[in-house]
Order: structure tokens, then sequence, then C-alpha cells
């Protein structure tokens, strides 16, 4: 079975552009969390979708936004990105609902650099 | 101050020896998930604990939600487990949970 795939891997942008990455969950998984990886701030949780409603979101500002297909992938997006913004981005999907009571599977994660 | 902190930051081991990775919590939670990301950084989820111990081969990781802590285990550790390990913490078992991660311990097995 393939695991969670994200493209790209590796992405640079400028200040103010915006960007989208894409996540795609292993075959059967409904759930799909997005995560923020800094060398600073560590680890930090954007948001979760099943069946493509939001479930739950972070402390992150507006400019980050993501949204879930039918077909369980799911896109975030940036907007008017900052410096502050470089970082790796992973994803994970789960079986279930997600949340504390499911395993959670994650991509290997695209990496982010705002110039 | 983190409401998830981790003990110790760095941890450098022989092979051989056994290993404690320490997470402690400053609120209530529901259930607690160790990760494991090795340099490169893919993640893979170790266990999820909501009490009590769970044990997957040399891997052993223990909760106690009255003290607010948990701990990870690793037996007869080998290099292959050099890695930087992270508990992260759900405080509710709905969807409406707040998720806090720890800083990570980054552990160095020697040959």
């Amino acid at each position: 079975k393939a695991g969670v795939t994200q493209t790209p891997r590796y992405l640079i942008k400028t200040r103010g552009q915006q960007v989208t990455l894409s996540c795609s969950p292993i075959s059967g998984h409904r759930s799909v969390s997005w995560y923020q990886q800094t060398p600073g701030q560590g680890l930090q949780f954007l948001f979760e979708y099943f069946s493509e409603t939001q479930r739950n979101k972070g402390n992150f500002p507006g400019r980050f936004s993501g949204r879930q297909f039918s077909n369980s992938r799911s896109e975030m997006n940036v907007s008017t990105l900052e410096l502050g913004d470089s970082a790796l981005y992973l994803c994970a999907s789960s079986k279930g609902t997600g949340g504390p009571y499911n395993e959670h599977f994650f991509g290997p994660g695209t990496r982010l650099t705002v110039l | 101050k983190n409401e998830v902190e981790q003990s110790p930051q760095n941890l450098t081991a022989q092979e051989g020896e056994f290993i404690t990775i320490n997470c402690s919590y400053s609120v209530g939670i529901s259930a607690l998930h160790w990760l494991q990301q090795h340099p490169g950084g893919g993640i893979v989820s170790l266990f999820m604990l909501s009490s009590g111990k769970k044990k997957h081969g040399r891997l052993i990781a223990t909760i106690n939600i009255q003290e607010k802590h948990s701990s990870l285990h690793i037996t007869a550790s080998h290099p292959r487990d050099s890695a930087v390990y992270i508990c992260a913490a759900f405080n509710s078992g709905g969807s409406n949970y707040k998720l806090t991660f720890g800083k990570g311990t980054l552990l160095t097995v020697n040959p």
C-alpha cells in the first residue's frame, strides 16, 4: 500500500507570494492533518480535515488555509508569504476520524524556503 | 513555558544501553503520542497512549495521567535508534482538541 505522498518536496518562494502544497493520504484514509515544523518552534498543528470538513484548527493566522477534496486529497495554501513561513510542512493521514485515538501516518514533508 | 516538556533535550548512549526519555505536561490530556523523526524529516508514529503501558519490540511507553507524565524506554539500544523523539499531547478526546508537541529529544546511539 502506498504511503502518504506530498508534493512538491521542495519549494522556493519570495516574500509576498502564495503557495499551495498537496497531500495524498493512504488509500482508504479519510482524515488528513497538517503541521508546520521550524527549528525555533518545533512541530505545530495547523489543521485537520475529515470528509471534506475542517474539524480542528491550530493557532495560525488566516493566511494559512486548507481544504480537502472528495477523494480525501488535501491542499494547504499560504498567502502573502513571510520569511518566517520557511519551514517543513508535514501532513498525516488517519484511517478513522483523526484526532487523539487514531494512528497518524506522516508524509515526507514539503520543505518551503521563503526568500 | 511550553505546556509539554521533554527531557533530556540531548542524549548520547552506547549501543546496548537502556534509554529513557521523559515527557511532562501541565494540563489535563486525553491521549499522548510518541513520534520518531529520522534525519531528513520523516516521522513515524510509535505509540498512542491514554493509560498504562504499551510495548513494541524493544520500545516501551508508559503514561501516568494523574502525575501528568509519560516515558519512552528503549531496551538494548542500537545505532539505528538514533533519531529525534517527540511527544504530542491531546487535551481532549473530541474533535475540538488542542494538540501540543514537545521540543523533542535528540538521541544518538554510538556503536
